[in-house]
């Protein structure tokens, strides 16, 4: 089974730069999750969505950060303009299952 | 609120020996409980969980919790580390909050293993 699919794997750009990352959930699941991983901070929710709507943006850092998830099958999230400080690797996750979270293998972002 | 501890940041064993990962929630409801493991360069994947039921929950690649409500506790357990073992350990717990169920990390516990 094709687990969540996350592209690109890694991104290096210059600051104030677009950045787009892209996830593929597995097929069937309800519920998409964004996350954040830094040394300094952990593991950070970023945004939740239920049947590709946006439930809780709540942890979306700022107004350069947007989320969508146009239909069941792929959701993107874009920073712009990005900052030396949005460095950091990006999970996107799916689930069917309360509490259960089927991870992909991450974006590593650099911003220079 | 619910809310996860994890003590130990990083936990060292010898290869063989008995690995035990602690974590303690706090919660108003009855919980659901996670581990997580996170190999380099992966994202985190389920080892096991706790719903209800039987208090002793085993996962994959060897490894058991046990929920004990008195203590608010639900430490991970392997009789024997293997090098394969070392990886980042993230305990969770689900709770209702803005609307919807949460499910919060620990900090995360790095877990080496040596020879």
């Amino acid at each position: 089974d094709a687990g969540v699919i996350q592209s690109p794997r890694h991104e290096v750009t210059e600051m104030g730069q677009e950045v787009t990352l892209r996830c593929k959930p597995i097929s069937g699941h309800n519920s998409l999750f964004w996350y954040r991983q830094t040394m300094m901070r952990g593991l950070e929710l970023l945004i939740y969505f239920n049947n590709n709507v946006p439930i809780d943006d709540s942890g979306m850092p700022e107004d350069r950060f947007s989320a969508k998830m146009p239909n069941a099958s792929f959701s993107t999230l874009k920073i712009q303009p990005s900052e030396p400080r949005d460095s950091a690797v990006y999970f996107c996750a799916s689930s069917l299952e309360q509490g259960v979270r089927h991870f992909g293998d991450g974006t590593r972002l650099s911003i220079l | 609120a619910q809310s996860v501890t994890q003590l130990g940041s990083h936990v060292s064993v010898s290869e063989g020996a008995l690995v035990l990962l602690r974590c303690n929630y706090s919660s108003s409801v009855p919980p659901y409980l996670f581990w997580y493991v996170q190999y380099p360069n992966q994202g985190l994947q389920l080892l096991l969980k706790y719903t209800t039921g039987a208090t002793l929950v085993k996962g994959i690649n060897g490894f058991e919790a046990e929920f004990k409500k008195s203590e608010t506790s639900f430490h991970l357990t392997k009789p024997s580390a293997h090098m394969s073992d070392a990886a980042e350990y993230f305990c969770a717990v689900t709770g209702f909050s803005g609307g919807y169920n949460k499910l919060i990390f620990g900090a995360g516990t790095r877990l080496a293993v040596h020879p």
